[in-house]
């Protein structure tokens, strides 16, 4: 079946630094790949999204490659700000009902 | 610009109690669903609907009822509650736009059952 895995976290980061979250994935067919980003209190956002390989997602300067050959879709951003902190939530679509999820990654940054 | 309304957004109940969670958008989507958050795992999902007037089980579908009252609307049922139903309770709405499938979600309902 389908299931995307996630670092676990907390990942703890100062403000400007680089950030880099796992995502790794395995799924029949050719998925479309996407991160959610849920801020405290809120349901989730998307964020950015992929549909086939080499793709590149990018948003609010996060971004995301498509890489079929190592099934990962890694979230990479070069520089954090506090206001970043949330969960961030990496997920599949294979055409076929709903997404599937990974457990989430959950993201401090201090000042 | 509401997109998603989820009510209520806290709820607690005593075990074996009842309550129905609401869900609407006001984005013209066809289709509707519903996930419980539980630390650590992710969302899986409980029901969906693809069109008005069709529901189908999802991964962890029981002890929930849905209902699909209008295009708008979807619902979602616990006849007897569990302490196992304790969760964060996100319904999603979602179109296929360039065939990727865009989900939408409200901002969660927090339960809890004693």
């Amino acid at each position: 079946g389908n299931s995307v895995t996630q670092m676990e976290g907390p990942v703890t980061l100062s403000e400007e630094a680089f950030l880099t979250i796992n995502c790794t994935y395995t799924a029949t067919g050719y998925p479309s790949l996407f991160w959610y980003v849920q801020y405290p209190g809120e349901g989730l956002q998307l964020l950015l999204k992929a549909t086939k390989a080499d793709d590149k997602g990018s948003n609010k300067g996060f971004e995301a490659t498509y890489r079929k050959e190592t099934t990962s879709f890694h979230l990479e951003k070069g520089s954090v700000q506090v206001s970043d902190s949330a969960v961030y939530f990496c997920a599949l679509d294979t055409g076929r009902r709903a997404l599937t999820f990974g457990s989430g990654t959950r993201l401090q940054v201090q000042p | 610009n509401a997109g998603v309304t989820q009510t209520p957004k806290f709820q607690v109940l005593k075990t074996g109690q009842s309550m129905t969670l609401q869900c609407a958008q006001d984005m013209n989507h066809n289709s509707m669903y519903w996930y419980r958050q539980d630390p650590g795992m992710g969302l899986r999902l409980i029901y969906y609907s693809a069109s008005e007037g069709t529901t189908d089980k999802g991964e962890v579908p029981n002890g929930y009822n849905v209902s699909r009252l209008n295009k708008r609307e979807f619902s979602l049922r616990l006849e007897s509650a569990a302490p196992s139903q304790t969760s964060v309770y996100f319904c999603a709405s979602s179109v296929l736009a360039e065939n990727k499938n865009i989900q939408y979600f409200g901002a969660g309902t927090r339960l809890s059952v004693l």
